[in-house]
């Protein structure tokens, strides 16, 4: 058990909806990390969160958006949902950066299916 | 701008035998680098990391990894794999002056058979 939890493991829903990922961090970590994996695309970085803020954004679409709250707990929201955005959604946590800290700390993901 | 490159989709040995998963990098700076591994409908564990210092790095389960700048690689390594070693590998890099933002390779699927 890495200490990070996500909510929920599946979600099934239809193209053009809108979803909202959850994340809890492991205890006393500040950074969370969105990723995307698909099978065509692989593991893809979306946003990272420290203590709240934005530090840095990878392939995140226009259609996604992302927060952190002051418990530090993060979502992820997706709308306007197309068949392409099917994938396993990971969220990690670190203390800090990855060289900082030196690892991160993967839940175990949700599985989003668009029909 | 930074990226790494698993180029084996796959890597197939058999128990026993050595186990080599390759990894090369692109940054445009001093890179960290990490290795985590991914069981079936699991999240990433993390394996090893090279932060900085010693080239040879020693990991959880077995594994080791070295890195070598003049050649740009990270390759993963264990002595003698085992059948619960069958998992997905990925190879990722940040870079120093930027620590937040993790890149994945595409992943290797390492089968060991009995």
């Amino acid at each position: 058990d890495s200490g990070v939890t996500q909510t929920p493991k599946h979600l099934i829903t239809a193209t053009g909806q809108r979803v909202t990922l959850r994340c809890s961090p492991r205890s006393g970590d500040l950074s969370v990390y969105w990723y995307q994996q698909s099978l065509d695309q692989g593991l893809q970085f979306l946003i990272q969160y420290y203590n709240g803020e934005e530090r840095a954004k990878g392939n995140i679409l226009e259609r996604f958006s992302a927060q952190q709250f002051p418990d530090l707990h993060s979502e992820l929201n997706l709308s306007s949902l197309e068949l392409g955005d099917s994938a396993l959604y990971f969220c990690a946590s670190s203390l800090g950066g990855s060289g900082r800290s030196g690892e991160l700390f993967f839940g175990e993901g949700s599985r989003l299916t668009v029909l | 701008a930074q990226s790494v490159a698993q180029p084996e989709d796959q890597v197939n040995v058999a128990e026993g035998n050595p186990l080599t998963v390759k990894c090369t990098y692109s940054v445009s700076g001093n890179p960290y680098l990490f290795w985590y591994v991914q069981y079936p409908n699991r999240g990433l564990q993390f394996l090893l990391k090279y932060i900085t210092g010693d080239n040879l790095v020693k990991g959880s389960y077995g594994f080791e990894a070295e890195f070598n700048k003049s050649q740009t690689s990270f390759h993963l390594k264990k002595p003698s794999a085992l059948v619960s070693d069958s998992a997905l590998y990925f190879c990722a890099v940040s870079l120093r002056s930027n620590d937040y933002k993790l890149s994945f390779g595409a992943g290797t699927t390492v089968t060991v058979r009995a």
